[in-house]
C-alpha cells in the first residue's frame, strides 16, 4: 500500500539553525501539507500546497517558514532560524484530487524535531 | 484556536464493550468532520468520516454520530478491542467544491485505551 514518508525521523538542531524537514507524498496525490503537534498539544495546521504553490497557511507559518517541492517526489518544509519553541512532531499529509466526499488526507510517520 | 475540542483527555474501557469519544466544534462552517487514529511514534490515519447532510455514518465496529444543532459529533467503538488502544482526533473541516482540502482542524485528541 502507498504510503507517505518522511526524513529525517528525529532532527536535532541548534537555536538560531536552518533545518529542513523532507517528505515524499503518495506517488498519484497533487495536495500536501504540513502540521505540527507540539508535545501533549493537539495537531496544528500549518500549510497546504497545490500547483506549486501555497494554497493556505495558518498564522504558525510565518516568514521563518518556507515550502518547496524541488522536483516530482519530495514536498520539504525548511525552518530558516529555529527558535525553542519550534520543537515539535512535524507531520507531512498527501491527499488525491477527486476524493471530494472523503477528504483523507494519509499522513507520514513525523519528524521530531527538537531545538536546543 | 479553540474551533475543535475533545474535552476528555483520556478514556479507559473494557475489552468487549462500547467506547464513546466526544468531540465539539465551535465553527458553523464547517461541514465535514473526520476521526484520526495514531499510535505511537506513527503518524495519524483516517479512520471515519461523515459529511453534513448525514448524521450517522457506520463502518464496521466504528460508527461516527453528528449533531449539527449542538455542534457534537461522536465516535462509537463496539466492541472496542485491545489493539484499538490509540489516541483518537477528531477533525473537522470546511468542504469545497473543488476538493480543497484546507481547514482542517484537529481537536487535542483522546487517548483510548481498552483493557482485555
Amino acid at each position: 500500500e502507498p504510503e507517505v514518508t518522511q526524513t529525517p525521523s528525529h532532527q536535532v538542531t541548534q537555536m538560531g539553525q536552518e533545518v529542513i524537514l523532507r517528505c515524499v507524498p503518495i506517488s498519484n496525490h497533487l495536495y500536501f501539507y504540513w502540521y505540527r503537534q507540539i508535545l501533549g498539544q493537539k495537531v496544528e495546521f500549518l500549510v497546504s500546497f497545490y500547483n506549486n504553490e501555497i494554497s493556505e497557511k495558518s498564522e504558525i507559518f510565518d516568514d521563518q517558514f518556507s515550502v518547496e517541492r524541488p522536483d516530482g517526489s519530495n514536498f520539504t518544509l525548511k525552518i530558516r532560524s529555529t527558535k525553542l519553541e519550534d520543537s515539535a512532531m512535524y507531520f507531512c499529509a498527501s491527499s488525491a484530487i477527486g476524493q471530494a466526499f472523503r477528504n483523507e488526507q494519509f499522513f507520514g510517520p513525523g519528524t521530531r524535531l527538537t531545538v536546543l | 484556536d479553540q474551533q475543535v475540542k475533545q474535552n476528555s483527555p483520556s478514556l479507559s474501557v473494557q475489552e468487549g464493550r462500547i467506547s464513546i469519544l466526544n468531540c465539539d466544534y465551535t465553527n458553523s462552517m464547517f461541514d465535514y468532520f473526520l476521526w484520526y487514529k495514531k499510535y505511537p511514534a506513527e503518524g495519524p490515519t483516517f479512520l471515519i468520516s461523515i459529511s453534513s447532510i448525514k448524521d450517522k455514518n457506520e463502518d464496521g465496529r466504528f460508527t461516527v454520530f453528528l449533531n449539527k444543532s449542538a455542534k457534537h459529533l461522536s465516535l462509537h467503538i463496539v466492541p472496542s478491542q485491545p489493539g484499538d488502544s490509540a489516541v483518537y482526533f477528531c477533525a473537522a473541516a470546511v468542504k469545497q467544491q473543488r476538493a480543497n482540502n484546507n481547514d482542517m482542524r484537529f481537536g487535542a485528541g483522546t487517548r483510548l485505551t481498552v483493557k482485555p
